[in-house]
Formats: C-alpha cells, sequence, structure tokens
C-alpha cells in the first residue's frame, strides 16, 4: 500500500540553524502521486505548508523548500534558518487515489526552535 | 482558519452518546472526517463527495457520519469508548479526484473518561 516515513521527532534546534526534516514514500495505487507537507502549530488545526504535484520540481512557502525526488522517493523539508514561531508539528503526506482521493500522512514530526 | 468551522471544540464523555459538527464555507465538493490519536498520524475515516458516502473505512459502527448538505458534515458517536480518545478533523477539497488540497478543520478533541 501507499505510505510515508519521516524523520522520528521530537527535534530541538536554535534559531537561525538550518533544518531538514526527511520524509520518503512509497505508492502503489498511482505512479506520481501529489506530496505535501501540512502543519499543525499548537493549538490549530492542519494547514498546508506546500505542495508539489511534478515530479523533478521544487516548492517552497515561509522559507520552507522541498524537492519532489522520484528516483529517491523522497521529499525532505530544508530552511536555512529556523525561528522560533517555526515550533510546530509537521507532516509528509501523499496523494493516494486508489478509487478515490486522499491524503496518506506520516507519523508526523514534532520541532521545537529555542530561542 | 474560519472558513471551515467545527464544533465543539472540546468534548468530555463518559458512554454517551453525541454529534460532532463541521460546515465548510469554501465552497467545495468533497468533505472527510480525519481521526487523529495521540503520538499518531491522522487516518482517513469517511469521505463524501456531493453529499454521497464514496469511501467507507473500516471503523467501528458506532460512528456513523451524515452528509445534509454539501457544505456540512455530521459524526455520530454512539456509546463511545476510550479508545476514541482523540482529534477529529474535518477536512474538505473541491472534489475527490487527484491532485486536490485539503483544507482541514481546527479539530474537534474528544476525551472518554
Amino acid at each position: 500500500g501507499d505510505s510515508v516515513t519521516q524523520t522520528e521527532g521530537p527535534v530541538t534546534v536554535s534559531e537561525s540553524e538550518s533544518l531538514i526534516i526527511n520524509c520518503t514514500y512509497s505508492a502503489t495505487s498511482i505512479a506520481y502521486p501529489n506530496l505535501f507537507w501540512y502543519v499543525r502549530y499548537p493549538g490549530e488545526g492542519l494547514q498546508l505548508l506546500l505542495k508539489v504535484i511534478t515530479a523533478g520540481q521544487k516548492g517552497s512557502s515561509r522559507g520552507f523548500e522541498a524537492t519532489y525526488n522520484k528516483e529517491t522517493t523522497s521529499f525532505h523539508l530544508q530552511k536555512a534558518s529556523v525561528q522560533e514561531s517555526d515550533s510546530a508539528v509537521y507532516y509528509c503526506a501523499l496523494g493516494a487515489s486508489s478509487g478515490s482521493w486522499q491524503l496518506i500522512f506520516g507519523s508526523g514530526t514534532q520541532l521545537t526552535v529555542m530561542p | 482558519n474560519t472558513k471551515i468551522t467545527q464544533s465543539p471544540r472540546y468534548l468530555i464523555l463518559g458512554r454517551a452518546n453525541k454529534s460532532l459538527e463541521c460546515e465548510q464555507h469554501l465552497g467545495h465538493n468533497a468533505m472527510y472526517w480525519y481521526k487523529q490519536s495521540a503520538e499518531k498520524p491522522p487516518e482517513l475515516m469517511f469521505l463524501y463527495n456531493l453529499k454521497q458516502l464514496i469511501r467507507n473505512e473500516t471503523v467501528p459502527s458506532r460512528f456513523i457520519p451524515e452528509c445534509p448538505d454539501s457544505s456540512k458534515l455530521l459524526l455520530h458517536i454512539s456509546a463511545v469508548d476510550p479508545e476514541d480518545s482523540a482529534v477529529y478533523f474535518c477536512a474538505s477539497s473541491p472534489g475527490r479526484y487527484s491532485g486536490n488540497t485539503l483544507y482541514f478543520g481546527e479539530g474537534s478533541r474528544l476525551i472518554v473518561v
């Protein structure tokens, strides 16, 4: 079946440091899945951070970037310089299509940015 | 996010019946219920497209979804169990086809005592 594996948390970094959260996927229901990063800030619901639907393309938002790499089946999330406000849980997700559309989420990575 | 509203936001229950409500103001055709238990990712429970139940995951029969119109979604829970403690997210998307982004509500946190 379809699945997503991402960096296990919690991850703690200091403000201004760089960040990478690894994400790899396995897609059996669809050859070219759409890939997403969602974020959940404390006390809030899930929000779309970025989305890439074409292999080889890069998505970016709020200083975060992720490149859709079909060869390595990866979609790692990176940021050059994190801020305290980036503290949240980050979810990598795969758009699957076995009959109907749904998102398959990774287990989530809790990120804490220390001031 | 006020475009998808859920109520109640917090709920503490014994073995009782309760309904969760969701309304989306995005004009979307598809609506979803996801369940997120502690330390786990969100998992799809139900999917409606144009008021029709398209996908019914293997959830316990005590969960009954209802879609009175394309902008509203309900989740009726009868005789809750401690394993039902979780955050229930409502989501919507333009349609049920591949490529659509899902937009989530803020969730309803259910605590079963």
